[in-house]
């Protein structure tokens, strides 16, 4: 099946600093979706993000989907940014379930 | 406001007993999934259904069992047959199954072996 890998696994952050979390993907994709996992578990859907770019307040994200990778942007990091950040994608062509990445746990501090 | 329950939020279970987690959800949503994440783990699939009355098996079925009887609710049994269950289980839903937006998920159950 299709692998996604995300990086940094983990990363701490001072409050007002920005970052960008990559994930990649081994095959083509039709359906590209980042979610944020609050440290109580909740996931929340960010973007849903195939190909192109968005933009919504302080994150952003961008798919290249020719060279299997996206990223997400995220500027001015609040504390309330803490928590685990997933890629998940669909492959084409399979039946439309989400792979999910293994995440990247971000921690900001004052 | 509309959204997924769960409940309970912290469950024991002992050695060779059945439990139920149950998935409750207000969106009208016709697709309903149910996922286990351990810890420093990303989410894999266990069971999914697209309509009331359907489900198929996602990537971990074996030791889990589901039904659909109702387009609100998606109970997931682990059975006894389940060798390691002590996990962080999450209920998600979307409009359609591979909806490209609009998958909400739960809050989550943490199942403890004892």
């Amino acid at each position: 099946g299709i692998q996604v890998e995300q990086s940094p696994p983990d990363l701490i952050l001072q409050e007002g600093a920005n970052s960008t979390l990559r994930c990649n993907f081994s095959d083509s994709v039709n359906n590209l979706q980042w979610f944020h996992q609050n440290p109580w578990g909740q996931l929340i859907n960010l973007f849903y993000i195939p190909s192109g770019t968005k933009q919504n307040g302080r994150l952003s994200a961008t798919t290249v989907a020719t060279e299997r990778y996206s990223l997400l942007y995220i500027s001015s990091s609040q504390t309330t940014d803490s928590g685990v950040y997933f890629c998940a994608v669909v492959n084409t062509g399979t039946a439309s379930k989400l792979t999910f990445g293994t995440g990247t746990r971000l921690q900001v501090t004052l | 406001d509309g959204g997924i329950t769960q409940s309970p939020k912290y469950l024991f279970r002992k050695e060779g007993q059945n439990v139920t987690l149950s998935c409750e959800q207000n969106l009208n949503h016709d697709a309903m999934y149910w996922y286990r994440q351990d810890p420093g783990q990303g989410l894999r699939l266990i069971y999914y259904s697209q309509i009331v009355n359907d489900f198929q098996k996602g990537d971990i079925a074996e030791g889990y069992s589901v039904s659909r009887e109702k387009k609100e609710s998606f109970p997931l049994t682990v059975t006894s047959a389940q060798k390691n269950p002590t996990a962080f289980y999450l209920c998600a839903s979307s409009i359609s199954f591979g909806a490209a937006y609009g998958y909400t998920f739960g809050s989550g159950t943490r199942l403890t072996v004892v």
